[in-house]
């Protein structure tokens, strides 16, 4: 099994749509959790972190399953702007400021007018 | 926030040359930094740890002596690709943890062509 694992995709979905991606990862240990969106020969720029008690911010919702070893990132209302590959990044490090990224391969969306 | 710029972004070598990649953070003081690679359509993969004052930390499988890392001050890390190959050609990407420790920060990147 693959450390971190995506749908590659690509989502096409219209505009206003709702569209959700989902990540699994094999490290039980893993302490923190993002969603990061790269745009095409762009560096990863952070969406938001992953909480155990879900997070929205905006239309982005993220939530996060330790016992399934799941993360899932929820769009509402999609924009032409959301097009972008989206990437589940995990954190094995332990301990405080201990960083061990690992990323996915990214799911690409495209939004469709 | 933090703020890291990379240069340069993007750079055409010939075979067997050396390039020298430059990542700066510009508005704090990083005593870690990132040197991460991406092929196309593959994930982000870390290259090594640079570590201010002292030797970088190389995963596996990447060659130390082929990627050189120097990180002399808080605020410079430097990548060199030296005896470049086709094979190199890639996209590397510098990072920084972000203050308050809240993911990382990445540079805007440099893409490598090798011929």
């Amino acid at each position: 099994r693959k450390e971190v694992e995506q749908d590659p995709g690509p989502f096409n979905v219209p505009e206003g749509a709702t569209v959700a991606f989902n990540c699994t990862y094999s490290n039980s240990a893993s302490q923190s959790f993002f969603w990061y969106r790269q745009d095409c020969r762009k560096e990863p720029k952070l969406l938001m972190s992953v909480y155990s008690s879900g997070n929205e911010d905006g239309r982005f919702t993220a939530q996060l399953n330790r016992a399934s070893q799941y993360i899932s990132l929820l769009i509402r209302d999609s924009k032409l702007s959301d097009s972008a590959t989206y990437l589940c990044v995990v954190n094995r490090g332990s301990g405080a400021g201990s960083y061990q990224l690992t990323f996915g391969k990214g799911t690409k969306l495209s939004v469709i007018p | 926030g933090a703020v890291v710029s990379q240069h340069p972004s993007r750079v055409i070598c010939k075979s067997g040359t050396s390039v020298k990649i430059e990542c700066r953070s510009l508005d704090f003081q990083a005593t870690t930094m990132f040197w991460y690679r991406q092929f196309p359509k593959q994930s982000l993969m870390l290259m090594a740890t640079s570590n201010e004052g002292s030797k970088a930390t190389y995963e596996q499988g990447v060659e130390k002596d082929k990627f050189l890392i120097n990180h002399a001050s808080l605020t410079l890390s430097t990548l060199t690709v030296t005896s470049a190959h086709p094979e190199d050609s890639s996209f590397y990407i510098c990072s920084v943890i972000r203050p308050g420790g809240y993911g990382y920060t990445f540079g805007s990147g440099t893409r490598l062509t090798v011929v």
